[in-house]
């Protein structure tokens, strides 16, 4: 069974940082792209990263380009997101997604508040 | 950036009775692979997002057979069959063809 968890959420002031972590499990990790998606609160999904398997390419979103920096360890099975200089509208639920075309799992989400 | 625009914004469907959502992007979502890459993904309350379909119209595993996805281009549609209780949520479009990848605002399918 796919099983992807999010872990590293929480409250932090402007300008803060944090790194947001996904175990996953139930699949050949290093075989497939993974990707962050995020939601803020009562607001629609927003596409945040991707990074290719076994080390392949990295791209983001404008809005995060420069201060956060996607990474993964095949040999942990995890997923990472560095966030730095984070903003009020940083704050939302970060989904860890398996794949890149076509994202076919989704984890719980990890929480990220952005406030002072 | 392409954008995805999806309506209607808000569905009040009787159960059993079918329900249609339509995405159009702003640019055809054919790759230069030939493949087209738009998925239908369902987020039901309080829950995570869930992919429905893929490749337009690839129900992913688990997926009941009432949901189907058709178009091409630039307009696509999901459908379902008969609405059942548990299909309540919102719904997205997204496309994965051109960086960045983009969502459309969610179509909320409530029943009557």
């Amino acid at each position: 069974e796919v099983q992807l968890l999010e872990s590293g959420g929480g409250l932090v002031q402007p300008g803060g940082s944090l790194r947001l972590s996904c175990a996953a499990s139930g699949f050949i990790f290093s075989n497939y792209a993974m990707t962050w998606v995020r939601q803020a609160p009562g607001k629609g999904l927003e596409w945040v990263s991707v990074i290719g398997g076994s080390g392949g390419g990295a791209y983001y979103a404008d809005s995060v380009r420069g201060r956060f920096s996607i990474s993964r360890d095949d040999s942990k099975n995890t997923l990472y997101l560095q966030v730095n200089s984070l903003r009020a509208e940083d704050t939302a639920a970060y989904y860890c997604v398996r794949g890149r075309l076509s994202p076919d799992y989704w984890g719980q989400g990890a929480l990220v508040t952005v406030s002072s | 950036d392409i954008v995805m625009t999806q309506t209607p914004l808000s569905s009040p469907v009787t159960l059993g009775q079918p329900a249609s959502i339509s995405c159009r992007s702003s640019q055809s979502l054919v790759h230069s692979d030939g493949n087209t890459y738009l998925s239908w993904l369902q987020q039901r309350p309080g829950q995570p997002p869930r992919l429905l379909i893929y490749r337009v119209s690839n129900r992913f595993s688990g997926v009941p057979d009432r949901f189907s996805g058709s178009g091409a281009g630039t307009d696509f549609t999901l459908k379902i069959s008969r609405v059942e209780a548990e299909d309540v949520g919102i719904y997205y479009c997204m496309q994965a063809t051109q960086f960045p990848y983009t969502f459309g605002q969610g179509t909320k399918l409530e029943i009557k």
